[in-house]
């Protein structure tokens, strides 16, 4: 079976770094994805990561590591508009490529 | 980049009405496109995989003749809820790849908000 597992909540401080964990169990690994949700919105591509190691993109980097299950979204610098949720994915190419979300981790961030 | 457009984005409408949602590709062709449910303060819950010319393929627990999912052409899939009650008001969001590549993320719709009163 697929699990994967992510804080539900989240508080940080603007202009603070914050770090987003997502553990994961799944029968094959394709990569895993991140995406940023806004309140009432459709979620927005952030990432992809499918060897382990660091992937820097602005103020957003995502860290992966296969033998741990591991994953995690980096955010710098944070500002108020980063205030949303953040959802990682695993997709299964084995079945159409469709995605397996966790929970998400709603991330609050104060002035 | 790829673009999903979904259509409408809210509904409200009687119950026992049944409603369809249109999911379209603007700029490339998606042989599968996915649909979503999302209630609120919750993660997105995949319902089926949309695919172009043949049936659709439903998750665990999901009614195939609640939901009816055509997928007609290389860019448009439709869903719509069958005589719609009150706990079918629920946030929908299609989705489609943008290649076949195994980096090739998922784009989303804007989601269309469905109340049943």
């Amino acid at each position: 079976g697929q699990n994967i597992d992510q804080p539900t909540e989240m508080t940080a401080t603007e202009g603070a770094i914050v770090q987003i964990n997502c553990t994961y169990q799944t029968s094959g690994f394709n990569g895993l994805f991140w995406y940023q949700q806004h309140a009432g919105e459709a979620p927005t591509f952030l990432s992809y990561n499918v060897l382990d190691g660091l992937e820097e993109k602005g103020r957003f980097s995502s860290f992966l590591s296969r033998s741990k299950g591991y994953s995690y979204l980096l955010l710098k610098e944070l500002q108020m508009k980063d205030s949303a949720s953040y959802l990682c994915a695993c997709p299964f190419y084995n079945q159409g490529g469709k995605l397996i979300f966790g929970q998400g981790t709603e991330l609050s961030v104060k002035p | 980049g790829a673009v999903v457009s979904q259509h409408p984005s809210r509904v409200i409408c009687k119950s026992g009405t049944s409603v369809k949602i249109e999911c379209r590709s603007l700029d490339f062709q998606a042989t599968t496109m996915f649909w979503y449910r999302q209630f609120p303060k919750q993660s997105l819950m995949l319902m089926a995989t949309s695919n172009e010319g043949s049936k659709a393929t439903y998750e665990q627990g999901v009614e195939k003749d609640k939901f009816l999912i055509n997928h007609a052409s290389l860019t448009l899939s439709t869903l719509t809820v069958t005589s719609a009650h009150p706990e079918d008001s629920s946030f929908y969001i299609c989705s489609a790849r943008g290649g076949t590549g195994g980096n090739q993320p998922q784009h989303f719709g804007d989601g269309t908000r469905l109340s049943i009163l």
